[in-house]
């Protein structure tokens, strides 16, 4: 079963909008850490933001925020003012204890297009 | 200069050929991962390693071999190269905690002919 969802496998969003990506995910395991990366088409991995299974506030990183449903299991970014350079594949991940090594699951990703 | 690198960048080769895709982080993170990209999967896992001379499989483990004589090294090893294994792989080490992100190497594009 996929542990990692990501329903979107393409956005469009206005330069200057908001947009929001969605992630839901299945775990049983109450500690577990949640991670967005972006990939540009230059290839490389850059992380985004994070947000643990325990934090009660949703995380914030500059333009980018995680809107954070614990029971419902999503874990949607949400990028703010877009801009030409957000246009990029956005992986979600999760980080499940006890087993960090083999728990680090990724989704299909969704890639966003941002439109002048 | 500190991060995590990846050798070589591209790499061609043929069938049955025996590959080794390079991975040196000079964090000392305890974890490092290999995996593979390719349309339509996103990542999945090959293989990943808790600490030096401590291996264990991934998702997608067939055809591959990896070692870790030293913390700061990772090779992974095609033993003989498939055309299925055209991809493009990347390393990734993380500390042990669970809000501990993965840093990425920036990638090796292998393609087998």
């Amino acid at each position: 079963a996929q542990k990692i969802t990501q329903t979107q496998p393409g956005m469009f969003v206005q330069e200057k909008e908001a947009v929001t990506l969605d992630c839901t995910y299945d775990t049983s395991d109450p500690s577990y850490g949640l991670f967005w990366y972006k990939q540009p088409s230059s290839g490389e991995m850059i992380f985004l933001i994070y947000q643990g299974s325990y934090d009660q506030q949703n995380a914030t990183e500059g333009r980018y925020s995680l809107n954070f449903q614990k029971a419902r299991k999503s874990a949607n970014l949400v990028i703010s003012a877009s801009q030409l350079g957000d246009s990029a594949m956005y992986f979600c991940a999760m980080r499940e204890a006890p087993s960090y090594g083999q728990n680090f699951v990724f989704g299909p990703g969704t890639r966003l297009s941002v439109l002048p | 200069d500190a991060g995590i690198t990846q050798s070589p960048r591209y790499k061609i080769t043929e069938t049955g050929r025996q590959v080794t895709l390079m991975c040196h982080q000079t964090w000392s993170h305890s974890y490092m991962f290999w995996y593979r990209q390719d349309l339509g999967h996103g990542l999945r896992l090959i293989y990943y390693s808790a600490a030096a001379d401590i291996t264990d499989k991934g998702e997608v483990p067939d055809g591959y071999v990896v070692s870790r004589s030293k913390t700061e090294n990772f090779p992974l090893t095609l033993e003989s190269a498939t055309r299925s294994q055209t991809s493009v792989y990347f390393c990734a080490s993380t500390r042990l905690a669970a809000y501990n992100e993965q840093f990425f190497g920036p990638g090796t594009r292998l393609t087998v002919l």
